[in-house]
């Protein structure tokens, strides 16, 4: 069942400005993911932050994560033309380790204008 | 180079006629799992599977079977294929616990049922 939601469901912006997209989950996890995909490609993995983490950085990404409204965004600073795809946030239940698999939002589709 | 191999990427077929796709990972990687992508639905979890000859449903199963005889490979089997298989299909792997490590993707099998 879906749980992530990401918002917005699309954003377009001018190269070198920051993009910030949210996602906000249902129920308790262990750790939320983010994932980018260009166009009709594979996932590929960004970020991942457990649920006793608040803020982490990687590059020009910054997540942050905040259980008690259960929601998390994800900043990329200086936004380049090849960050144009979409961004999925995926959560992992907080269920002692239960192997059944992330649980995907819809999706951020970000482009960047050049 | 690390990765995650699908084949075919494209594939063009009429119902009930079986088919399988391949998933090969050779990263050592006890995780494995197929997700389907659809447009307003996101990536659901077909099946997934903890180690050699253990494998379990995922949130969407039925039509498909799975097997894991050997750790690297993990193919997913349509016995009679009906168009509302039509999707694009990934496979993922991960460490040992799934979905509490990153998961690291195939680069998709666009199926098509007519």
């Amino acid at each position: 069942s879906q749980q992530g939601e990401e918002d917005p469901q699309a954003l377009s912006i001018q190269e070198g400005e920051n993009a910030t997209m949210n996602c906000s989950y249902k129920t308790s996890i262990n750790n939320l993911q983010w994932y980018r995909q260009n166009s009709g490609r594979g996932l590929v993995h960004l970020i991942l932050i457990r649920s006793n983490e608040r803020e982490k950085h990687s590059g020009r990404l910054r997540v942050t994560l905040d259980t008690s409204k259960k929601s998390s965004s994800l900043l990329i600073t200086a936004s380049r033309a090849a960050d144009t795809a979409s961004y999925f946030c995926a959560t992992v239940p907080y269920s002692g380790g239960g192997a059944d698999g992330l649980t995907f939002g819809k999706g951020t589709h970000l482009i960047i204008q050049p | 180079e690390a990765q995650v191999t699908q084949n075919p990427r494209y594939l063009i077929t009429v119902t009930g006629k079986k088919l399988t796709v391949t998933c090969s990972q050779n990263m050592n990687h006890e995780y494995m799992s197929w997700y389907r992508q659809d447009p307003g639905l996101g990536l659901r979890q077909i099946y997934y599977s903890m180690n050699v000859e253990v494998t379990d449903k995922g949130d969407v199963p039925e039509g498909y079977k799975v097997s894991r005889k050997e750790k690297r490979n993990f193919p997913l089997i349509l016995e009679s294929p009906s168009p509302n298989q039509t999707s694009l299909y990934f496979c993922a792997s991960s460490l040992a616990g799934g979905p509490i490590y990153e998961q690291y993707f195939g680069p998709g099998t666009r199926l098509t049922v007519t």
